[in-house]
């Protein structure tokens, strides 16, 4: 199995500054039929059920502000968001949709100092 | 617009069968670049991903070797929605069930839908 890890476990953060976490996979996520990245990152806010916000580990799913950027290759991904507002307090997590079983990180909570 | 509908009930007593629907509007099923997922989540477990049934010229199922024993997701074409049946559960199955679509193919995307959600609680 892809083991998914996330750094750090929880981040502070003053409105309109940035935010930044971090994903690793244990192997790389690299798909060679395609050459893309199956990476994923999803907002998860208390009661709801986790939204897609960039899969390909880049590419912004319609509709997800442009302050979330994601980056990454390989093995190491990130997650930033340019310009924290009060609606990003939520859960962040990583996925892997290379193989199965599907896999996601143990999440990294953001919340406003 | 795709949505998924859960319905199933949200307490089961230890050693009986969970049962979890997930009803699909605006989409087929039997869609050939769709996976019909079921993911759960727990405090001590966080997101786990359960299995998945997808058709490409005919059906596909995967499970996760955690469950492999006890999990049946069937796809119903009739009713376009698809089903989770988890037997023998314990209190390690109490948690958060989602129906999530996934994509299929070589430019998948990850789980773009998701149902609400549906706690599941086991207990005598």
């Amino acid at each position: 199995d892809i083991v998914m890890t996330q750094s750090p476990d929880s981040l502070v953060v003053s409105l309109g500054e940035r935010a930044t976490i971090n994903c690793k996979s244990s192997q790389s996520l690299l798909y060679s039929s395609s050459d893309k990245p199956y990476l994923a990152w999803y907002q998860q806010k208390p009661g709801q059920p986790p939204k897609l916000l960039i899969y390909w580990a880049s590419t912004r799913k319609s509709g997800v502000p442009d302050r979330f950027s994601g980056s990454g290759s390989g093995t190491d991904f990130t997650l930033t968001i340019s310009s924290l507002q009060a609606e990003d307090v939520a859960v962040y997590y990583c996925q892997q949709y290379h193989s199965t079983p599907l896999t996601f990180g143990p999440g990294t909570k953001v919340d406003i100092k | 617009q795709v949505q998924l509908q859960q319905s199933g009930p949200g307490l089961v007593k230890p050693s009986q069968t969970l049962s979890l629907s997930c009803a699909i509007s605006g989409d087929s099923v039997s869609n050939n670049i769709a996976s019909w997922d079921w993911i759960r989540q727990s405090p001590s477990r966080g997101l786990e991903w359960l299995g998945r049934a997808y058709y490409t010229s005919k059906w596909y199922i995967d499970y996760a070797v955690s469950v492999k024993s006890r999990i049946t997701i069937n796809p119903d074409t009739s009713k376009n929605q698809f089903s989770l049946q988890l037997s023998y559960v314990t209190l390690e199955d109490t948690a958060v069930y989602y129906c999530a679509r996934g994509e299929t193919g070589d430019f998948r995307r990850g789980m773009d839908v998701w149902g609400q959600g549906t706690t599941v609680t086991v207990s005598s």
